[in-house]
């Protein structure tokens, strides 16, 4: 089956341009989840989606970032006025969202963003 | 809020030997502890999990994990390595509070040399 996507896999931006990220995450699953990897940060939680429920925001490093998932499916990452800084691989993941802290989390390819 | 410290962040073993990747947590509760696997230009792959019970607990491709709670670690291995094990591995815990998000720990990359 299919797993969770990605697109773009990688998008190149000029400082200060707005950016948006997609994930589709695996049909069924109702947790949606996304990370950063970067150079010198590692992998961070971002944020968090479960059903409909209020995100768990608490990753996101500044107002400039917001996600949102329309339809319990799709999600969007949007990062305002980029800045170099915000160069990463931006990964998504998805789980079945029953509610069970050890649940397996699937993840995606990664978008990677390179802020100019 | 709990962490993962990953010692080594680069590996090296010859096709054949032990591989050893070690991990230790902090954490004021009993955790649920993960080992992912990066292979390049891909998304992370899960290698094995602990959440309760058996602590020693097997994965995929030949890896293994042991939850050892007195020296809070959960070091990953495998009795002999092949060329495709080469791939950064991450250990990650659960964040007890919300849901299912997970801290992972730098990554060490692996290098299987002949």
């Amino acid at each position: 089956g299919a797993g969770v996507s990605q697109s773009p896999s990688n998008k190149v931006t000029e400082k200060g341009k707005d950016v948006e990220l997609r994930c589709d995450p695996i049909s069924g699953h109702t947790a949606l989840y996304w990370y950063r990897q970067s150079l010198g940060q590692g992998l961070e939680f971002l944020i968090y989606f479960q059903g409909n429920s209020a995100p768990d925001k608490s990753g996101l490093p500044s107002d400039r970032f917001s996600a949102e998932r329309t339809g319990g499916s799709v999600s969007t990452l949007t990062i305002q006025r980029t800045q170099q800084e915000d160069s990463a691989v931006y990964l998504c993941a998805s789980s079945l969202g029953k509610g069970a802290i050890q649940e397996t989390q699937y993840f995606g390819p990664g978008t990677r963003l390179l802020v100019l | 809020a709990q962490s993962v410290t990953q010692l080594g962040s680069h590996v090296s073993v010859s096709e054949g030997a032990l591989v050893l990747l070690r991990c230790n947590y902090s954490s004021s509760v009993p955790p649920y502890l993960f080992w992912y696997v990066q292979y390049p230009n891909q998304g992370l792959q899960l290698l094995l999990k602990y959440t309760t019970g058996a602590t020693l607990v097997k994965g995929i491709n030949g890896f293994e994990a042991e939850f050892k709670k007195s020296e809070t670690s959960f070091h990953l291995t495998k009795p002999s390595a092949h060329m495709s094990d080469a791939a950064e591995y991450f250990c990650a815990v659960s964040d007890h509070g919300t849901a299912s998000k997970l801290t992972f720990g730098t990554g060490t990359r692996l290098q299987v040399t002949l």
